[in-house]
């Protein structure tokens, strides 16, 4: 059974760094792309960028770039979204999925909450 | 890359069908059969429910179909039923190799 598990809810100060994980299961992590998706608060997904765990192959909608960085560290088939000084703004529910030409498996999902 | 454009709310009674449009450009929709769609619960991850355009993943119900004409795809939801009721975003492939959200439907089961 495939599965995605995500790590659990965080709070966090604006300013503040933060990584975020998506561990994959019951199929080759490598072999398939990871996709990170946003939902703020009662608003729509938004596509983050993706990342291929195989050879770190990674691409940014022009969205987020800069403003995140995808990683993956395919010994233990997990997949990372982070920032380096967070805002108000990053408040929001964070998803992973596996990726081709759709996303087919996701993530429970990640509540982020950045708050002084 | 713009959302793709999504009607926020539609609604049906149990036992109709209803149908959720999703309108992009020639530069997602129009140019590929990678449009796919999702069922969003409250509270809970999406759930893929149509890819390429037509397609339905093993376990999904058959009242589900999908369907795409120029730069505009469509879910249909016919025999509607309670649980339906949910949130639906579809999504596409760009000509720029990333891939964009429509702003989400809600249906409502009257």
């Amino acid at each position: 059974e495939v599965q995605l598990v995500q790590s659990g809810a965080e709070v966090k100060k604006p300013g503040e760094s933060l990584k975020i994980s998506c561990e994959g299961s019951g199929y080759t992590f490598t072999n398939y792309w990871i996709g990170w998706v946003r939902q703020m608060p009662g608003k729509g997904l938004e596509w983050m960028g993706i990342i291929y765990p195989g050879d770190s192959d990674t691409k940014y909608s022009p969205s987020f770039q800069g403003q995140v960085t995808i990683s993956a560290d395919k010994s233990i088939s997990t997949a990372y979204l982070q920032w380096s000084s967070l805002k108000a703004s990053d408040t929001a529910m964070y998803y992973c999925a596996r990726q081709g030409a759709t996303f087919d498996y996701w993530g429970q999902g990640t509540l982020v909450t950045v708050s002084s | 890359q713009s959302a793709l454009t999504q009607p926020a709310s539609v609604s049906g009674s149990p036992g109709q069908s209803i149908t959720i449009s999703c309108t992009g450009t020639r530069s997602d929709v129009g140019d590929y059969n990678f449009v796919s769609w999702y069922q969003q619960h409250p509270g809970k991850a999406p759930k893929l429910m149509i890819y390429d355009v037509i397609n339905r993943p093993s376990g999904v119900s058959n009242r589900f179909s999908g369907s795409k004409s120029g730069n505009t795809a469509s879910l249909t939801i016919s025999g509607l039923q309670a649980e339906d009721e949910a949130d639906y975003y579809c999504s596409s492939y760009t000509s720029s190799s990333t891939w964009v959200f429509g702003g989400g439907t809600k249906l409502t089961v009257l």
